[in-house]
């Protein structure tokens, strides 16, 4: 059964400061998603990744992929308050369309 | 419409009661998934629809909760004799199916707020 982890489970910190959010999953899979839910409000998709060693990024957030170690990690650089809000990653397993999510990072950035 | 819309946005019912929640994908979309997030928890995948069939129903908790998506569109989904623990965040989304499934990324909308009494 494919499983998904990820941590922290909370993070505060810092406006400025750089930080790693770590999601590790249990068997193999070809497809991870990052995604952002604001308080209150839906989730959005921020990145897909597919292959080992991508990358993506978009503005202070990027995330990358190692399929070997089956981990994920979106870092954060110079946090700013905006940011603030629960991010998830998923993965699927090869040729089917059930996601599994991790049980998401709370994210708060502090002026 | 411009994206996936649930309803009711809140529902509170009391235990026993059967309740339906709606799901309208984004138009056009043929692949249609059901979650349910717990306070504070990841989402817990439900079922998942691939145009009007549902190949994959394994998420479903109990014989309680049942589906069902009609003309590739609209899906509901209902839950009978409602329990506490069914309490939670009812979430839809959608995606267009896309080959390779790289570019198939889901689109959530906000979702139907569950409280059982």
């Amino acid at each position: 059964e494919l499983k998904v982890e990820q941590n922290p489970l909370f993070l505060s910190m810092q406006e400025g400061k750089n930080y790693t959010i770590y999601c590790n999953y249990s068997t193999t899979s070809d497809r991870l998603y990052w995604y952002r839910q604001d308080p209150g409000k839906s989730l959005e998709s921020l990145f897909v990744l597919l292959s080992n060693g991508a990358v993506k990024q978009e503005g202070r957030l990027m995330a990358s992929l190692d399929t070997k170690a089956r981990l994920s990690t979106l870092h954060i650089t110079a946090a700013v308050h905006d940011l603030s809000a629960t991010y998830f990653c998923a993965v699927t397993t090869s040729g089917t369309y059930k996601y599994i999510f991790g049980t998401g990072t709370r994210l708060k950035v502090l002026a | 419409g411009a994206g996936v819309s649930q309803s009711p946005s809140n529902k509170v019912t009391e235990k026993g009661k059967d309740v339906e929640l709606r799901c309208d994908p984004i138009s056009g979309h043929t692949a249609l998934y059901w979650y349910r997030q717990s306070l504070g928890q990841g989402l817990e995948f439900l079922i998942y629809f691939q145009g009007n069939s549902a190949p994959d129903k394994s998420g479903l908790p109990s014989d309680r909760f049942s589906a069902e998506r009609t003309g590739g569109s609209v899906s509901t989904l209902t839950i009978q004799r409602t329990q506490q623990e069914d309490s939670a965040v009812y979430l839809c989304a959608s995606s267009p199916d896309r080959r390779p499934l790289a570019k198939n990324i889901q689109y959530f909308g906000a979702g139907t707020r569950l409280s059982v009494l």
